[in-house]
């Protein structure tokens, strides 16, 4: 199967300042790569993601990027405001474009300080 | 505008008791999976089905049992509930067949502690 890491495990930044999270993947076949949001007792949403023939995408105050030679991507949040607090998840799509399964990171607790 | 629905949301399990988590989804897709949340570990796949009537076994399926009767319900059972299944229990689905068809939808999640 995939194997996803995900760093840092924790994070805190002060409102305004910017928040990057990486992931790295094992699987060359992965070629899509969605981040949650998980709000403290809610479920996790999808908030944005990259498909494998993409390098950059973005979504106002959010981007994501993807190195597919060195598998890995990351998340970006600029402009970090108190509401962006919560624990964000990378997650890879094994198993090529018809990938039955997905696999997740352990997940980082964001704190964004007013 | 259901979307996932998991029930029981709470529930307090003896060792050795046994219970079924059920999932709906009422957005007609074809792919539903159970995942389970633990501190640290993020989300781990569980058991999940390409489509009614079908199973697969994910990354951490001893203890668990699975069944898609109809399209629309997948449920998680356990048979024998043992403490290390103390964890939240996340439903999942996603449909087929459109280029934007990769969005997994999740239910509202499930706290079983086992004692």
């Amino acid at each position: 199967g995939e194997n996803v890491e995900q760093h840092p495990s924790t994070l805190s930044v002060q409102e305004g300042d910017s928040a990057v999270i990486k992931c790295t993947y094992s699987d060359s076949a992965s070629n899509y790569f969605p981040w949650y949001k998980q709000e403290l007792g809610k479920r996790p949403q999808l908030i944005i993601d990259i498909r494998s023939n993409v390098g950059e995408k973005k979504d106002q105050r959010i981007a994501v990027t993807l190195n597919k030679t060195a598998k890995h991507f990351s998340l970006h949040i600029t402009e970090t405001q108190p509401e962006d607090s919560a624990v964000y998840f990378c997650a890879a799509q094994y198993g090529g474009p018809s990938g039955n399964q997905f696999y997740f990171g352990t997940g980082t607790s964001l704190t964004v300080i007013p | 505008n259901a979307g996932v629905t998991q029930t029981p949301k709470f529930r307090v399990l003896k060792t050795g008791q046994s219970m079924t988590l059920l999932c709906a989804q009422d957005m007609n897709h074809e792919y539903m999976y159970w995942y389970r949340q633990d501190p640290g570990m993020g989300l781990r796949l569980i058991h999940y089905s390409v489509g009614e009537g079908t199973t697969a076994k994910g990354e951490v399926p001893d203890g668990y049992n699975v069944s898609r009767l109809k399209k629309q319900n997948f449920l998680l059972g356990l048979e024998s509930a043992a403490p290390s299944q103390t964890s939240v229990y996340f439903c999942a689905s996603r449909e087929i067949g459109r280029p934007a068809a990769n969005t997994i939808y999740f239910g509202e999640g499930s706290w079983l502690t086992v004692v």
